[in-house]
């Protein structure tokens, strides 16, 4: 079956730019996380959403980015007025139930290079 | 804050023996303990994990022990292959609906 998908999987951005990266989860999977990947470090968290309820955006680093799921389904990261430190691959995750089902499943990422 | 380290950050095998990758976390709430493997250019992809009711799990060649009192878990991967090669992180969280931290990774290399 179809797994997470991300797009773009590249993007190059010029600083000061506004980005959207798109997020496509599994059918039916309620939970999505975003994540930031620097080079050489493991996913760090963004921000989490319960269907369309975004429950937990402690992660987002600045008011530059944004997130919004609006049917509970894609998920949509906003990056504004992109800074250099931006550049990272960003990762999306689903997962099916909020219990008992917590396994999250990664989609590829979309790397985003800020120039 | 919540954390996880990670150790070691390289590790490096023949083909046919053990590796092992430690971590330990921070938050005593934490409660569920994935492990996940990287290949260049594509997304973190789980291969075992375990609950803080269980002390250990064996999935084949691949095993995860964990310490909830001193705060420890470990992956235990036997019998190598080259196809194991690979980044792999450690991560800890307080269960579905939380934020999971990851540690910092490490890149094992298999030497056929």
């Amino acid at each position: 079956g179809a797994g997470v998908s991300q797009s773009p999987r590249y993007k190059v951005a010029k600083r000061g730019q506004d980005v959207a990266l798109r997020c496509d989860p599994i059918s039916g999977h309620v939970s999505l996380f975003w994540y930031q990947q620097a080079l050489g470090q493991g996913p760090e968290f963004l921000t989490y959403f319960q269907n369309e309820a975004q429950l937990d955006k402690s992660g987002l680093p600045s008011d530059r980015f944004f997130a919004e799921r609006p049917e509970g389904s894609v998920s949509t990261l906003k990056i504004q007025r992109t800074q250099q430190e931006d550049s990272a691959v960003y990762l999306c995750a689903s997962s099916l139930r909020v219990t008992g089902g917590e396994t999250q499943y990664f989609g590829p990422g979309t790397r985003l290079l800020v120039l | 804050g919540e954390n996880v380290e990670q150790h070691p950050s390289t590790l490096s095998v023949q083909e046919g023996d053990s590796a092992v990758i430690k971590c330990t976390y921070s938050d005593s709430a934490s409660n569920y303990f994935p492990w996940y493997k990287q290949e260049l250019g594509k997304g973190p992809q789980l291969i075992i994990d375990i609950r803080s009711n269980v002390g250990e799990k064996k999935d084949q060649r691949i095993a995860v022990t964990l310490n909830k009192t001193a705060k420890h878990f470990s992956l235990h991967i036997t019998e190598t292959q080259p196809e194991d090669s690979a980044v792999y992180f450690c991560a800890a969280s307080k269960g579905g609906g939380f934020k999971t931290i990851f540690g910092a990774g490490t890149r094992l290399f298999v030497k056929a």
